[in-house]
C-alpha cells in the first residue's frame, strides 16, 4: 500500500527565515494535497499539485511537485509566528477513489 | 455560512458505552469522510460515503459504525468494540471526487473515562 513520509518531523525556526518541508512517496502521486492544522482544530487546505513540475504558491508558501510525482516540497519564505503549526500532506492512491491518505505531520514553531 | 459541523468538541466515553459523533454539513457535497487522528501520527481513514445510503470501510473501520441517511449528515458511533477509542477524530466532505479537496470539521477529542 501507498505511504507518504514527511520530514522533518518537527521544525523550530526564527522568524523571518526560509524553510522547506518535504513528502515522500513510496508510489506515483495522483495528486498530493497541503495542509495546514492548529492544535485541537480541523485541517486547513492549502494547495493541490496534479502535475509532474507543477508549482503553486500562495502569500509567502510555495508548493512543488517533482517531475516524476513522487516528491513535493513545501517551502516558507520570511516565516512567521502565523505560520506556527501542522502542515500535513495528504494523497490520493489513485485517480477517481474519492480516498486520501495522509503524512505524519511535520510540526512548525516559529519564534519571534 | 457554509461549513462542516461537528459536534460535541470534547467526549467522554464510560466503559462499554457507546457514543455518537456528529458531522453536518451545508456545502452539499455528496461525499463525506471520518479519520482519526492520533499524537504524532497523520489521519487514518474510518469509514467513507460517496452517496446518500452508501458507505465503505476505511483502513481502520472495526469498533466503528456509520450511516447516511441524509446528504448533509454522517454520524460516527464509536462502539465498545473500540477498546483504544481516545483520539481526535475529524469529519471531512469534498464536492468533486476527482480533484477531492476535503474540507474539514474542527473535531472532536474523544477521552475514556
Amino acid at each position: 500500500s501507498q505511504e507518504l513520509e514527511q520530514s522533518p518531523q518537527s521544525l523550530i525556526v526564527q522568524e523571518g527565515k526560509n524553510l522547506t518541508i518535504n513528502c515522500t512517496s513510496s508510489k506515483t502521486l495522483y495528486g498530493l494535497y497541503w495542509y495546514k492544522q492548529k492544535y485541537g482544530e480541523g485541517l486547513i487546505f492549502l494547495m493541490m499539485l496534479q502535475k509532474g513540475g507543477e508549482e503553486k504558491s500562495h502569500e509567502k508558501i510555495t508548493a512543488k511537485l517533482d517531475e516524476k510525482k513522487q516528491q513535493s516540497s513545501l517551502h516558507i519564505t520570511a516565516s512567521q509566528p502565523s505560520h506556527a503549526g501542522i502542515y500535513l500532506c495528504g494523497a490520493a492512491q489513485s485517480s477517481n477513489t474519492g480516498k486520501l491518505i495522509f503524512g505524519q505531520g511535520t510540526t512548525l514553531q516559529v519564534k519571534p | 455560512d457554509g461549513g462542516i459541523t461537528q459536534s460535541p468538541k470534547y467526549l467522554f466515553r464510560k466503559e462499554g458505552q457507546n457514543v455518537t459523533l456528529s458531522c453536518e454539513q451545508n456545502l452539499n457535497h455528496d461525499a463525506m469522510y471520518w479519520y482519526r487522528q492520533d499524537p504524532g501520527q497523520g489521519l487514518r481513514l474510518i469509514y467513507y460515503s460517496q452517496i446518500v445510503n452508501d458507505f465503505q470501510k476505511g483502513d481502520i473501520a472495526e469498533g466503528y459504525s456509520v450511516s447516511r441517511e441524509k446528504k448533509e449528515s454522517f454520524p460516527l458511533t464509536v462502539t465498545s468494540a473500540q477498546k483504544n477509542p481516545t483520539a481526535f477524530y475529524l469529519c471531512a466532505s469534498t464536492r468533486d471526487l476527482f480533484k477531492n479537496i476535503q474540507y474539514f470539521g474542527a473535531g472532536t477529542r474523544l477521552s475514556v473515562l
